[in-house]
């Protein structure tokens, strides 16, 4: 019972590279969100898909692409990294919208 | 839209004293509010969360939270602090809406001493 699968877990980047963060869950939910964790800023809400077939920006969603590729996996994609994207990323999901949230291990990513 | 305020960017205890860590929320319908923990280089647990029921909500390892809608507050306690809750605290609350948005505060990290 894996719950919510990040990968990779650990990403050093150079400035310009492209990448795909993988999140895959097996707890059958609706929704999956992508969030990304900065010091003193808490978690701010990339994107989001309150279900299969449909995706919508969130807060800061600048620099970044997401796939709703079927209910159990959401990817979130960074086709020209900057150093401003250096962070921790973290995907969630919820079965629907008044129960909490599970969350993944989280993924570093450094942009040099 | 909703939003949340943690009060205290940092607070610092000793071992076996009481716990505050104060949250504010606004929004315009009855929310449904959470707190989560994050010890460090982990991913967030959920302490808690009231989503309409008892407006005193109790959660793991002893916390508890009381959903105080006059005052649009939703603060965590906890009777003695232990070592391992050193940690960073989110309060959350849940976009009313379809999209089943979490928007977090800022955090609180609690220190304790021994």
């Amino acid at each position: 019972n894996a719950g919510v699968t990040q990968t990779p877990k650990f990403q050093v980047l150079k400035t310009g590279q492209s990448m795909t963060l993988q999140c895959a869950q097996d707890m059958n939910h609706n929704s999956m969100y992508w969030y990304r964790q900065d010091p003193g800023m808490g978690l701010r809400l990339i994107y989001y898909s309150a279900s299969e077939g449909t995706t919508d920006k969130g807060e800061v969603p600048n620099g970044y692409n997401v796939s709703r590729l079927n209910k159990r996996e959401f990817s979130l994609r960074l086709e020209s990294a900057a150093p401003s994207q250096t962070s921790v990323y973290f995907c969630a999901t919820r079965m629907t919208t008044n129960t909490e949230a599970f969350f993944g291990q989280g993924t570093r990513l450094t942009v040099v | 839209a909703q939003s949340v305020t943690q009060l205290d960017s940092h607070v610092s205890v000793s071992e076996g004293t009481p716990v505050l860590l104060r949250c504010n929320y606004s929004s315009s319908y009855s929310p449904s509010l959470f707190w989560y923990v994050q010890h460090p280089n982990k991913g967030l647990q959920l302490l808690l969360k009231y989503t309409s029921a008892a407006t005193l909500v109790k959660g793991i390892n002893g916390f508890e939270a009381e959903f105080k809608k006059s005052e649009t507050s939703f603060h965590l306690t906890k009777p003695s602090a232990h070592m391992s809750d050193a940690a960073e605290y989110f309060c959350v609350v849940s976009d009313s809406g379809n999209t089943g948005k979490l928007i977090f505060g800022q955090g609180t990290t609690l220190q304790v001493k021994p």
